[in-house]
């Protein structure tokens, strides 16, 4: 099995331009997450998916975030207009039930200038 | 809402020697998962150890050991003979029904 892929793993971006990241879950995973990490902190939650229904998403994803999961399989994470505050490192993971392991891709950085 | 506090933001432990890092939790579930990871400098996350809540038994992964105190709601990671390896951002997480919560994060030093 190979692990989460998250792609790419570094974009650099002007602001105001839309970025869009793309999470390969492990195979036969049907929960997949997203979370945001700036330096310093804990990762916070975003949005999770359970197969390709999106079941939970963070006051903190504005209405420029959007989020997908169209068959159950990848997610991509969209940033439309994206501001300075974005910079951040985004991590997928996913599991294969609520109660067992998640695992963590290697993250994607966004550095918006 | 569930939340996570780790009240110490740096520690530090000299080479060999035993060092506890605390978290505290709060939830109105009764069936939950606790986890400490672990991110090194190439901020890979990974597990170092879990705990399920309706185990009173503290679980013990080689070096690392954890004191969970269900009343208390505090979830504490021993690490004992501390290696230079061993030097990260640790994060305490809870997981319920739903997400993974983390805390802010200790960052861990070892001294040679």
């Amino acid at each position: 099995d190979t692990g989460v892929s998250q792609d790419p793993r570094h974009k650099i971006t002007k602001r105001g331009q839309n970025v869009t990241f793309r999470c390969d879950p492990i195979s036969e995973h049907n929960r997949l997450y997203w979370y945001r990490q700036t330096l310093g902190q804990g990762p916070e939650f975003l949005t999770y998916f359970q197969n390709e229904a999106q079941l939970e998403k963070s006051r903190l994803l504005s209405d420029r975030f959007s989020a997908e999961r169209p068959k159950g399989s990848f997610s991509t994470l969209e940033i439309q207009r994206t501001e300075q505050g974005d910079s951040a490192m985004y991590l997928c993971a996913s599991s294969l039930g609520w109660d067992s392991l998640i695992y963590f891709g290697e993250g994607s950085w966004l550095t918006v200038v | 809402a569930q939340t996570v506090t780790q009240s110490q933001p740096e520690m530090s432990v000299q080479e060999a020697e035993t060092v506890t890092l605390s978290c505290t939790y709060d939830t109105s579930e009764s069936d939950y998962y606790l986890f400490w990871y672990k991110q090194p400098p190439s901020r890979q996350m990974i597990l170092v150890i879990r705990q399920e809540a309706y185990k009173q038994q503290n679980a013990t992964e080689n070096r690392f050991s954890v004191n969970f105190q269900k009343a208390a709601k505090s979830f504490s990671l021993k690490i004992s003979d501390s290696q230079l390896g061993d030097a990260a951002m640790y994060f305490c997480a809870f997981r319920g029904a739903q997400k993974l919560v983390f805390g802010q994060g200790t960052r861990l030093t070892i001294n040679p």
